[in-house]
């Protein structure tokens, strides 16, 4: 079984600075994925960064990249000079490596950016 | 490139009444198909998932049931909507690989009066 957990309050932060949102995954599976979602007031889900758990560096995308701590099974998603756009909800989700691709999400987390 | 529909967009049935979501997939073959539930502020709930015509594994018990009566087509359905079915419906796809990010439709908003 899966978990992600995902504590943060609402989130804030100023326009063009840098926020971590964290994320804290459970697994008894040996090799396994963690993904980001990004899911705006529109209501549609977008995939941001993937990292998988045998990939030795961590995962950067864009703005975005995945600050993946293994032994602390933490897969903190680190946004870089935030832009107004980014005010969302994002969920960090986690999937066994395997034909079904299933995917256990946290409760997600709001962010906000101010101008 | 790939596409997902899925409608409608928005939904209001009364409970008791029966309901049909569906989803389609465009510029692929064979792909892993998906139905989430999203409650008011929360995280996405598995309920169903395909991995091929007629295959169909359910998650979570409850009222709904799915079927895949072609490669890209996956509907949710249920008899008799109850009040706790309302909600934010959204299907979901990828290529069944792992490390492969699931693809997210843009949802149907359910509510249930």
């Amino acid at each position: 079984a899966q978990k992600i957990t995902q504590t943060q309050p609402g989130m804030f932060v100023q326009e063009k600075e840098a926020v971590t949102l964290d994320c804290t995954y459970d697994t008894s599976d040996p090799s396994y994925g963690l993904f980001w979602y990004k899911q705006p007031s529109s209501g549609e889900m977008i995939f941001l960064i993937y990292q998988g758990s045998y990939d030795q560096q961590n995962a950067t995308e864009g703005r975005y990249s995945l600050n993946f701590q293994k032994a602390r099974k933490s897969a903190n998603l680190v946004i870089s000079a935030s832009q107004l756009g980014d005010s969302a909800m994002y969920f960090c989700a986690t999937g066994e490596a395997g034909a079904n691709s299933k995917l256990t999400f946290g409760k997600g987390i709001t962010l906000s950016v101010r101008p | 490139s790939q596409t997902i529909h899925q409608w409608p967009a928005t939904l209001v049935q009364p409970v008791g009444s029966p309901l049909s979501l569906e989803c389609t997939v465009e510029g692929t073959s064979n792909p892993n198909l998906y139905w989430y539930r999203q409650a008011a502020g929360r995280g996405l709930q598995l309920l169903f998932y395909s991995v091929g015509i007629g295959q169909i594994s359910s998650e979570v018990p409850q009222n709904l049931s799915a079927s895949r009566p072609q490669d890209r087509q996956f509907i949710l359905s249920s008899k008799k909507l109850l009040l706790s079915d309302s909600g934010f419906y959204l299907c979901a796809w990828t290529r069944g690989k792992s490390g492969r990010p699931l693809h997210f439709g843009n949802g149907t908003r359910l509510t249930v009066t």
